[in-house]
């Protein structure tokens, strides 16, 4: 495809459950992001991976968040005993080069509205 | 990663000029400024980014002073299309995750 793609686009868990996101990111690109964004705000920073690297796992809000990109492509976002506050929008996003390249602007896909009852 | 501020929201005419404003005074010498905008649903979108020199692309353009604590995002002849939430991001350019704050609103009313 040409661009990021995202699945589910909607997800509804009961709470407790454990959900899992995916990400199809731009063929060939090095980098990717995953962000949270709650209702009315801004995204917000969740992990990072170069190729199959998880290299910054910074803003993921606690254990429950675990992700994956095993082979450097597709990666999991996955969300175990989810919560009523993890209902939100996750983004993935992918750059072409690693962190270090210039002009690495991040492509978004459509994201994945999350609704935790 | 630099803070920014941007007034929450802005109207627009259609067909006129869009100046989206942004102040980043704690902007560091080699961090970039860059623009996203985000459309109802969907993902954020790269507008621009730039450095000290004024920059345009066919989307844009992107004004930002001299001292660097401020920029402006110009949409020349925005439309109807351009509704959507502006985020200015101070970021190094790693190209690394960037850190969205509130954005503008921004409104184009035919």
């Amino acid at each position: 495809g040409a661009g990021v793609s995202q699945s589910p686009r909607y997800k509804v868990a009961k709470r407790g459950q454990d959900v899992a996101l995916r990400c199809d990111p731009i063929s060939g690109h090095v980098s990717l992001f995953w962000y949270q964004q709650a209702l009315g705000q801004g995204p917000e920073f969740l992990t990072y991976f170069q190729n199959e690297a998880q290299l910054d796992k910074s803003g993921l809000p606690s254990d429950r968040f675990f992700a994956e990109r095993p082979e450097g492509s597709v990666s999991t976002l996955k969300i175990q005993r989810t919560q009523q506050e993890d209902s939100a929008v996750y983004l993935c996003a992918s750059s072409l080069g690693p962190l270090v390249r210039a002009n690495n602007e991040q492509f978004f896909g459509p994201g994945t509205r999350l609704t935790v009852l | 990663d630099a803070k920014t501020t941007q007034p929450p929201s802005m109207d627009c005419a259609e067909g006129r000029a869009a100046n989206l404003p942004c102040n980043h005074s704690t902007i560091s010498g080699n961090e970039y400024v860059y623009w996203y905008r985000q459309i109802h649903s969907q993902g954020p979108q790269y507008i621009i980014h730039g450095l000290k020199n004024n920059e345009t692309n066919e989307m844009a353009s992107l004004i930002i002073t001299e001292d660097r604590k401020s920029s402006t995002l110009i949409l020349p002849h925005a439309t109807l299309r351009d509704t959507a939430v502006y985020y200015c991001i101070g970021c190094y350019n790693q190209g690394g995750k960037l850190i969205f704050g509130q954005g503008t609103e921004l409104s184009v009313k035919p």
